[in-house]
């Protein structure tokens, strides 16, 4: 069965420090990958997605992630972390013939330190 | 995105009785999804909706029920409201498969 990981939970970075969140998916063919963010009592706010082609994405916010099919890694990378930046990122597959649905990681939590 | 509001946005209810939550858009989604959000567990989808009266059951649709009569509306019901339900509910909405997916701000169901 496809599956998503994200490995770390929690994750705290100083502000202007770099960041990268990790997602590993499970499936046989290129996927469509997703990342979205939420804020405290909110819903999810797309960053960036992949559908196909160049596999270094840009986004929203000055993030950007990198599809690498070997590793079957679609990592969210930001060379400088801002204090709004903290909230909770979820990486997301979807997958030919499924209709659409995405299946989502646990998510990982940001916290940013001043 | 503006484009999908959720109501009511808390509820509080208490076990066995059903519950309805809506999920309105004004974006012209063909697809439209529920979701339920729990710690630790992230997103899980419940129901899906792929047109107007066409439904199909997600992960975890045991004790739940939807409706979509028109492409505006798609109607999330509890049919006998349990304590396992307490969550946060996500609807979205999606032009097609694969597209990237919209999300309404969540409703909180609490089940006392």
């Amino acid at each position: 069965a496809q599956s998503v990981t994200q490995p770390d939970i929690h994750i705290t970075v100083s502000e202007g420090a770099s960041l990268e969140l990790r997602c590993n998916y499970s499936y046989g063919a290129t996927p469509y990958l997703f990342w979205y963010v939420q804020s405290p009592g909110q819903g999810l706010q797309l960053l960036l997605k992949y559908f196909s082609g160049d596999t270094l994405v840009q986004g929203i916010k000055g993030f950007e992630a990198e599809f690498k099919r070997s590793q079957s890694s679609f990592n969210l990378r930001k060379p400088s972390v801002h204090w709004s930046d903290a909230a909770e990122y979820f990486c997301a597959v979807g997958y030919g013939g499924s209709q659409g649905n995405l299946i989502f990681g646990k998510g990982t939590k940001l916290s940013v330190k001043p | 995105d503006a484009g999908i509001t959720q109501s009511p946005r808390h509820k509080v209810t208490e076990t066995g009785t059903p519950v309805t939550l809506r999920c309105h858009q004004t974006e012209n989604h063909r697809y439209m999804y529920w979701y339920r959000q729990d710690p630790g567990h992230g997103l899980r989808l419940i129901h899906y909706s792929y047109g107007v009266k066409d439904t199909d059951k997600g992960e975890v649709s045991d004790g739940y029920s939807v409706s979509r009569s028109k492409t505006e509306d798609f109607l999330l019901t509890l049919e006998s409201a349990t304590s396992s339900q307490t969550s946060v509910y996500f609807c979205a909405g999606a032009g097609g498969p694969g597209d990237e997916q919209y999300f309404g701000p969540g409703t909180r169901l609490t089940v006392t």
